[in-house]
């Protein structure tokens, strides 16, 4: 079984459009985090929620929203997709002082 | 914020051969250091971490030393093989048990030269 699942791994679309990014984690995990990596392959936090509750957002343009439903679950919706939103999105996962788990990623390219 | 310096970018070695990854962070509050692979196409894998009150952990092939004051640490691979070559990132954190996100440095891609 994936630990750290993503759907969709490979996201292709027009600039304007909104899309969606879904993540679940089957570890019993209290934490999520979304992660950018972007072409040079630098690796940047963008949001972590703990019980549902968002506590990190590191100055993420607010077309991102992230949506947690569960504490098993953290989407990241994006709106208004723009040419510099093309970039690898990793969904991480933990709990308390034990490390973060990564997904697989998501692709996402935009025309 | 914290800063995590990380070198070389690219590194090269004969199988067999040591490999020696260094990074520096700036935040003294930062208490944890994990050590990620990344294959590509994959996420990335954990392959060991230390924490602040330990200045040396070994795993089999991969150790990881600390030095708190100087604030640097690095990564050591012995007896390189040709499944060694990947990314690897440093990170640093402070582990409160809450959702610190990783500060990452900007990853060492090694090759394995057979």
């Amino acid at each position: 079984d994936t630990a750290v699942s993503q759907t969709p791994k490979y996201l292709v679309t027009q600039m304007g459009n909104d899309k969606s990014i879904k993540c679940e984690q089957n570890l019993g995990h209290d934490t999520m985090y979304w992660y950018k990596q972007d072409s040079k392959k630098f690796l940047k936090i963008m949001f972590s929620y703990n019980n549902k509750e968002l506590i990190i957002n590191e100055t993420v343009p607010n077309r991102f929203s992230p949506k947690s439903p569960d504490k098993a679950h953290l989407n990241l919706h994006i709106n208004s997709l723009e040419l510099g939103d093309s970039a690898v999105y990793f969904c991480a996962s933990s709990q308390g002082f034990q490390p973060q788990h990564f997904g697989d990623g998501t692709r996402l390219s935009i025309l | 914020g914290e800063n995590v310096e990380q070198h070389p970018s690219t590194l090269s070695v004969q199988e067999g051969d040591s490999a020696v990854i260094k990074c520096t962070y700036s935040d003294s509050a930062s208490n944890y250091f994990p050590w990620y692979k990344q294959e590509l196409g994959k996420g990335p894998q954990l392959i060991i971490d230390i924490r602040s009150n330990v200045g040396e952990k070994k795993d089999q092939r991969i150790a990881v030393t600390l030095n708190k004051t100087a604030k640097h640490f690095s990564l050591h691979i012995t007896e390189t093989q040709p499944e060694d070559s990947a990314v690897y990132f440093c990170a640093a954190s402070f582990a409160g048990g809450g959702a610190d996100g990783l500060t990452f440095g900007k990853g060492t891609h090694l090759i394995i030269q057979p």
